[in-house]
């Protein structure tokens, strides 16, 4: 079965500086990994995801990800943040072949200092 | 497109009342899922559909019923609730069983059992 670990419930980072949240999967078969954002009161809406076609990932608001084998990772990075992108992002891992859902990490709250 | 839609947002409820919990989309897509959130546990899924009269349990099924009659519709039964059941519930869908499909995700129903 496969699982997602996210380091760090919250994460707090000043307006301008890199954003760096750490998502690192499990799978015992090639996965498609993941990155949802949620905005408070709202649903999940996907920033980027990984489906083998580029191991370097670009999504919407200027986020990115990479995915690396070797180490089991997917994180996320922004090269500066901004007051908006303060919000709950979650990893998710999906296998192929079959219907299940996503796994799901338990999440990390970004919080953007002025 | 309205996308995932649920209804309705907000519901409380008493011990061992039940309902239904509403989800449609209208991007024909063929998969359709119920997860549940709870405060550091990321989400988990409930129950999930891969066409019109398909249904399967996901890793937390207990206490839920689903069905799926047509393509747009998934709703989600509570026939007794508890307290336990108290969380927010997203319903989502993505085009088909591949795993590396998008899934979108409805705005969610938080639901209180007192």
């Amino acid at each position: 079965a496969q699982s997602v670990t996210q380091l760090g419930s919250h994460v707090s980072v000043s307006e301008g500086a890199l954003v760096l949240l750490r998502c690192n999967y499990s799978s015992s078969v090639p996965p498609y990994l993941f990155w949802y954002v949620q905005y408070p009161n709202q649903g999940l809406q996907l920033l980027l995801k990984y489906t083998s076609a580029a191991t370097l990932v670009k999504g919407i608001n200027g986020f990115e990800a990479e995915f690396k084998k070797s180490e089991t990772s997917f994180h996320l990075t922004k090269p500066s943040a901004h007051m908006s992108d303060a919000a709950e992002y979650f990893c998710a891992v999906s296998v192929g072949g079959g219907a299940d859902g996503l796994t799901f990490g338990k999440g990390t709250h970004l919080i953007i200092q002025p | 497109n309205a996308g995932v839609t649920q209804t309705p947002k907000f519901q409380v409820l008493k011990t061992g009342q039940s309902m239904t919990l509403q989800c449609a989309q209208d991007m024909n897509h063929e998969y359709m899922s119920w997860y549940r959130q709870d405060p550091g546990m990321g989400l988990r899924l409930i129950h999930y559909s891969v066409g019109a009269g398909i249904t399967d349990q996901g890793e937390v099924p207990n206490g839920y019923n689903v069905s799926r009659s047509t393509t747009e519709d998934f709703p989600l039964r509570l026939l007794s609730a508890a307290p336990s059941q108290t969380s927010v519930y997203f319903c989502a869908s993505r085009r088909s069983s591949g795993s590396g499909d998008t899934q979108y995700f409805g705005p969610g129903t938080r639901l209180t059992v007192l």
